[in-house]
């Protein structure tokens, strides 16, 4: 099966820093979604993208599907960005999601 | 408001007891899933349903059991024969596209602890 990869596995950052999380895939994919969880274990979608370029905010994510990798970037970080960070690709024909194992990120005040 | 609800959020059981995690959703999607998560680790995908009266088995499926009798309703029943039945329990739910991509939102999630 699609091999998701993530890194780094942990990150420990000063709050206003800048962030890079990066995400590797073994196979072609249709679907992919960055997440992050929130110390309560919420899932919280922060995007949808399984090609190209998009922001929201402070965060902005690259997929570039022919490379089979994908970019999360988080600027000028605070503290309520802490928790971790999934990625999470579909295939085509197949109705599920295969997770990373994530990128904790912790934000120092 | 709308969106995907999940109960109850912390579960106590003793071994060898069946226990049912309910989730509900309004979101009128066709799909729905169910993923456990141990800690530290990522999600994995136990079941799925793309439609009502239908279900599928994921990568980690033994052990548990589900319904879809409504569009609204995926109960996940863990059943004894569950090995290692504690863990966190996330449902999930997605609209059904005529094309091959979707997007999955997730519910609060269930921490089940069996004793």
């Amino acid at each position: 099966g699609i091999q998701v990869e993530q890194s780094p596995p942990d990150l420990i950052l000063q709050e206003g820093a800048n962030s890079t999380l990066r995400c590797n895939f073994s196979d072609s994919v249709n679907n992919l979604q960055w997440f992050h969880q929130n110390p309560w274990g919420q899932l919280i979608n922060l995007f949808y993208i399984p090609s190209g370029t998009k922001q929201n905010g402070r965060l902005s994510a690259t997929t570039v599907a022919t490379e089979r990798y994908s970019l999360l970037y988080i600027s000028s970080s605070q503290t309520t960005d802490s928790g971790v960070y999934f990625c999470a690709v579909g295939i085509q024909g197949a109705q599920k999601l295969v997770f990373g194992q994530g990128t904790r990120l912790t934000i120092n005040p | 408001d709308g969106g995907i609800t999940q109960s109850p959020k912390y579960l106590f059981r003793k071994e060898g007891q069946n226990v049912t995690l309910s989730c509900e959703q309004n979101l009128n999607h066709d799909a729905m899933y169910w993923y456990r998560q141990d800690p530290g680790q990522g999600l994995r995908l136990i079941y799925y349903s793309q439609i009502v009266n239908d279900f599928q088995k994921g990568d980690i499926a033994e052990g548990y059991s589900v319904s879809r009798e409504k569009k609204e309703s995926f109960p996940l029943t863990v059943t004894s024969a569950q090995k290692n039945p504690t863990a966190f329990y996330l449902c999930a739910s997605s609209a059904r596209t005529s094309g091959a991509t979707y997007e999955q939102y997730f519910g609060p999630g269930t921490r089940l602890t069996v004793t």
